[in-house]
């Protein structure tokens, strides 16, 4: 059955340390996005890709990475430079990219550097 | 700057009342507005959504009535289910964009 993978989905890391959050569609969805929630927060975009091989910065992409080399996949890398990385991460897709395509989404990583 | 507010953090409601989840928004620029539902352990799911264009769409026991000059739109579920308790995020978007913009969430209670 189809759907978003996210893997794994509690995960620790020591300060300093890079990180790779894993997220995976098989809905053949070309859009792909990576939200971050904090506490009392709602959902912040870190960065989004519409298509292969395409991505751009969302509000708070400081300190993260990705990439998008296959339609289904794309992996959200928290690097040394993100100042507050421990958080829950959500990775979701969308057929298109225009808002009136639905956004499905992963089960999320939480993320807790110490 | 959160642009999308949810002001009230949880709400409890018995079943079969009525729940009235709010959200307001400062950007007079968004458009589309949407509401999703998440559970324990699960991602957020669409729930249903307004274009600025309808001060009403109705899905079922589901209603969301946009106030555009109020800048406020609410999500009303009647009646109100036990299988309803999750928390609720509404969600704000300009033009055909799917950058959208989070409100933080209110945690429904709904009590046999």
């Amino acid at each position: 059955d189809g759907g978003i993978t996210q893997s794994p989905k509690y995960l620790f890391r020591k300060e300093g340390q890079n990180v790779t959050l894993s997220c995976e569609q098989n809905l053949n969805h070309d859009a792909m996005y990576w939200y971050r929630q904090d506490p009392g927060q709602g959902l912040r975009l870190i960065y989004y890709s519409q298509i292969v091989n395409d991505f751009q910065k969302g509000d708070i992409a400081e300190g993260y990475s990705v990439s998008r080399e296959k339609k289904e996949s794309f992996p959200l890398t928290v690097t040394s430079a993100q100042k507050n990385p421990t958080a829950f991460y959500l990775c979701a897709s969308s057929l298109g990219q225009g808002v009136t395509y639905e956004q499905y989404f992963g089960p999320g990583t939480r993320l807790t550097v110490t | 700057d959160q642009q999308v507010k949810q002001n009230s953090p949880s709400l409890s409601v018995q079943e079969g009342r009525i729940s009235i989840l709010n959200c307001d928004y400062t950007n007079s620029m968004f458009d589309y507005f949407l509401w999703y539902k998440k559970y324990p352990a699960e991602g957020p799911t669409f729930l249903i959504s307004i274009s600025s264009i309808k001060d009403k769409n109705e899905d079922g026991r589901f209603t969301v009535f946009l106030n555009k000059s109020a800048k406020h739109l609410s999500l009303h579920i009647v009646p109100s289910q036990p299988g309803d308790s999750a928390v609720y995020f509404c969600a704000a978007s300009v033009g055909n964009n799917n950058d959208m913009r989070f409100g933080a969430g209110t945690r429904l209670t709904v009590k046999p």
